[in-house]
């Protein structure tokens, strides 16, 4: 079983629609989660950072944890082409190694 | 806004060759890393270093992979003898504490010829 799994996507949507990203884990030591966005050829940018389980909200993202299900989420409101990335989570624990998924591609259509 | 930069953006070399990626972190980080990302491939986890020492590195860090912080602004990672499966881009990372964020530079990108 891999250590962090994604739909690679691509996942097309239509500018304005609600977007949920997903991702699962295995370990059940990871207590950090990280997501991040990367446009192509370019350098992980952090969007949210949350500890242990529950909710956080930025603006128009909103990161979500369960642990007990091993289970992130990311939202995405109102949508934007600006939006369109590949979304990569990346779970760690204490030692501050993130554990990448594969990623999945989002496409906002104008 | 502070910010992770690298240089060059992107270097050529030909196999067997030595090279240096360089990394400026952000400023008050203590911790810093190196990820690498084969195209098409996830973004995989080389080293972390703090205090002037590794604090882990993963498989794909062997001997021909060593890192250093020369001064008080730099961190750079060496290849000594570069093969063909090296090329990709390499990421540094820094964070002000192990469990805090990583804030990620551009990225260089290698190509081993």
């Amino acid at each position: 079983q891999k250590e962090v799994e994604q739909d690679p996507g691509p996942l097309s949507v239509p500018e304005g629609a609600i977007v949920s990203l997903n991702c699962t884990y295995s370990n059940s030591a990871f207590q950090y989660f990280m997501w991040y966005r990367q446009y192509s050829r370019k350098g992980p940018e952090l969007l949210m950072y949350t500890y242990s389980s529950g909710n956080k909200e930025d603006g128009r993202f909103t990161a979500q944890v369960d642990k007990s299900s091993k289970y992130i989420s990311l939202f995405i409101r109102d949508s934007q082409p600006s939006d369109s990335a590949t979304y990569l989570c990346a779970p760690y624990n204490q030692g501050g190694k993130l554990i990448f998924g594969q990623g999945t591609e989002l496409s906002v259509k104008p | 806004e502070p910010e992770v930069t690298q240089t060059p953006s992107h270097q050529v070399t030909q196999m067997g060759q030595e090279v240096i990626l360089r990394c400026v972190p952000i400023s008050n980080h203590l911790y810093f890393y190196w990820y690498r990302q084969i195209l098409g491939q996830k973004v995989e986890f080389l080293v972390s270093f703090y205090n002037n020492e590794i604090s882990e590195k993963s498989e794909i860090f062997d001997d021909q992979f060593s890192v250093e912080r020369p001064d008080g602004s730099n961190f750079t990672l060496k290849i000594r003898s570069t093969k063909l499966e090296d090329s990709a881009m390499y990421f540094c990372a820094s964070s002000q504490s192990p469990v805090r964020e990583q804030y990620f530079g551009p990225g260089t990108r290698l190509t081993v010829t």
